[in-house]
Formats: structure tokens, C-alpha cells, sequence
């Protein structure tokens, strides 16, 4: 399979604790996003890399939220101390930055309940 | 500023071709695009158009976009069971940009 993957699936954790999530972007796509979906919402931009480099990060991603890439390859974002608020679908996505990148591709994203 | 809007809910009969309307505000967006999202799963890519472009035809799938009015629309013919599924209209000023997404139209068929 070289699409999107993402790990865990789906992940239920109690309010206070910390999670991290995991992407490993196509092989060779530069470009590396993560965004947050809720139940009857699209898809909102959390944060976005080019190689290692982040290099946009939304209002939406508080001092909880932290992203990484450190080799320019897979990703992980964490929350720390979660809330309710928090849970949500966390959906990466990655795009080569020549020939095909126009198209950015989506994972199958990654549950997260907080109760 | 960035807003992408959809209306929230389309039905068609099996058979019949569905259109799937959407207006952006960012009028220096270049690339609009649909995505397709089954429950409980990640976005599939449909189709994408460049701002340059009228139309774009891809099998059952036709993109129209009108860049004066802003209007973006989705066109699927021969509507089967299997395209049950919320459609993300979503647009993008650059190659280098992220993309903004829609709410999402819920489409559901009726035999």
C-alpha cells in the first residue's frame, strides 16, 4: 500500500492525558498536513511541512497541539492534557511539491474520543 | 477572506444525474477541488480543476466553474448507490498552499 497511513485508527483516551498520533506521508511527497475533522464539519487546517520545515500553523492549534517531521519524512502530532473538545478525526495528508502536486492526498485518518 | 460554502443536503433518484453546487470567496484561489469521504473513512480525491479551466470531464464526473460568479459545481451522471457519500468542495491559492474545505454536501439516493 503507498497511500496515506495513519496509526492508531482510533484511540480512546481519559480528559487530561496526552496522545500522539502518526503519518507517514507517500513515498517522497515533501509536503505533509494534518488537519481536524468533526462530526458535520469539513476538514479544518491545523498545520502544514515542507520537508522538516513547518511551515504554517493554524489558530486552531493551541499550545496542546504540537507537530513534528524531523527527518522530513513521517510525522506525529501530539495533544497534551486532552479535553472533550478535542475529540475529533485528525486527517494527514501529503503532495509532492513537482509533477503531481497539485493533488494532495488524504489518509484514513485517526479517531480520537476524550472522555 | 477564505470561505468555501455547500448546501448541506442533496437527494437524488438512482439513475439520474446528481449536481453538487459550491461557491468560494477567494477569488485568487487556482485549484478547486472535490473530494468524496465514505463514513468513517478518509477523503478520496475526485477530480480537481484549475482556475484557467471552464470544465473537466472525468468518466461519470463533470466540474464546471464559473470564476466570475465564483461557482463551482459537480456534476455526476448515472448517480448509483455506491456515490452515497459527503462531497467536500475545497479550494487552494497555490501549489504551496493548504486547501479549505467546505462543510459538505450529504448526497443520498433513492431508488
Amino acid at each position: 500500500d503507498t497511500g496515506v497511513s495513519q496509526d492508531p485508527r482510533h484511540k480512546i483516551t481519559k480528559r487530561g492525558q496526552n496522545v500522539t498520533f502518526r503519518c507517514d506521508p507517500i513515498s517522497e511527497h515533501n509536503r505533509l498536513y494534518w488537519y481536524r475533522q468533526t462530526l458535520g464539519q469539513g476538514p479544518e487546517f491545523l498545520t502544514y511541512f515542507q520537508n522538516e520545515a513547518q511551515l504554517e500553523k493554524s489558530r486552531l492549534l493551541s499550545d496542546r497541539f504540537s507537530a513534528e517531521r524531523p527527518k522530513g519524512s513521517f510525522s506525529t502530532l501530539e495533544i497534551q492534557r486532552t479535553e472533550q473538545g478535542d475529540s475529533a478525526m485528525y486527517l494527514c495528508a501529503s503532495s509532492a511539491i513537482q509533477g503531481t502536486g497539485n493533488t494532495i492526498y488524504f489518509g484514513e485518518g485517526s479517531w480520537l474520543t476524550v472522555v | 477572506g477564505e470561505d468555501v460554502e455547500q448546501s448541506l443536503f442533496l437527494s437524488v433518484r438512482e439513475g439520474d444525474s446528481s449536481v453538487i453546487n459550491c461557491t468560494y470567496t477567494d477569488s485568487s484561489s487556482t485549484y478547486l477541488y472535490w473530494y468524496k469521504q465514505e463514513p468513517g473513512a478518509g477523503l478520496q480525491l475526485l477530480t480537481y480543476i484549475f482556475s484557467n479551466m471552464d470544465m473537466k470531464q472525468d468518466q461519470r464526473l463533470t466540474v464546471l466553474l464559473n470564476k466570475k460568479d465564483k461557482h463551482l459545481s459537480l456534476r455526476i451522471a448515472d448517480t448509483q448507490t455506491g456515490d452515497s457519500a459527503i462531497y467536500f468542495c475545497a479550494e487552494r491559492y497555490s501549489s504551496a498552499s493548504k486547501i479549505i474545505f467546505g462543510s459538505g454536501t450529504r448526497l443520498s439516493i433513492r431508488p
